[in-house]
């Protein structure tokens, strides 16, 4: 069965600095992975998805994430934190065959001055 | 494009008394959409799926009779909280998926259900 777990609840960056938000999924075959993002009183918006094409994917607003196999990773990074990218973040992975997607628990992102 | 809408944004009912919350895409048709809850800080939670036309499949422990769901067109679907009791309050949230990117769900902002 997949999963994924995201490594941190909160996380808490000065504006300028880099940004990482850790997850580790769990798939007995080549899964489909993606990055969602919450926004309060908004919906999830895609950030950037992974279904076994190139293993650096760029997705919006600057984020990219890696996709490792050996580690079993799906990491967001962005070089730069801006006040706007406060909010939830979701690594989700798709169900196989399914479309069903099962979402981490979230990790939410918190930008300082 | 890939615009999902929902409406309510907010409803607030009285215990015992059914909700209707409509899904929309507004810019493709959506062969495929999909129903979640959302607890306070919490992940979302898949309720059901349902294609165009036919029954919605449920997952696990989501009562058929308490949440109908009605996906008549390839652009409307609709979730009726029915009999609705305080613990149904919650964040619901649906996406649709279709045709030109048959892999990724497009999520709509979200209907907070409140029931007293």
């Amino acid at each position: 069965a997949q999963s994924v777990t995201q490594l941190d609840s909160h996380v808490s960056v000065s504006e300028g600095t880099p940004v990482l938000l850790r997850c580790n999924y769990s798939s007995s075959y080549s899964p489909s992975l993606f990055w969602y993002v919450q926004h309060p009183n908004k919906g999830l918006q895609l950030l950037l998805k992974y279904t076994s094409a190139a293993t650096l994917v760029k997705g919006i607003n600057g984020f990219e994430a890696e996709f490792k196999k050996s580690e079993t990773s799906f990491h967001l990074t962005k070089p730069s934190a801006h006040m706007s990218d406060a909010a939830e973040y979701f690594c989700v992975v798709r169900s196989g065959g399914y479309n069903k997607l099962i979402f981490g628990a979230g990790t939410r992102l918190a930008v300082h001055p | 494009g890939a615009v999902v809408s929902q409406h309510p944004s907010r409803v607030i009912c009285k215990s015992g008394t059914s909700v209707k919350i409509e899904c929309r895409s507004l810019d493709f048709q959506a062969t495929t959409m999909f129903w979640y809850r959302q607890f306070p800080k919490q992940s979302l939670m898949l309720m059901a799926t349902s294609n165009e036309g036919s029954k919605a499949t449920y997952e696990q422990g989501v009562e058929k009779d308490k949440f109908l769901i009605n996906h008549a067109s390839l652009t409307l679907s609709t979730l009726t909280v029915t009999s609705a009791h305080p613990e149904d309050s919650s964040f619901y949230i649906c996406s649709a998926m279709g045709a030109p990117s048959t892999d990724t769900q497009y999520f709509g902002p979200g209907t907070r259900l409140t029931v007293l």
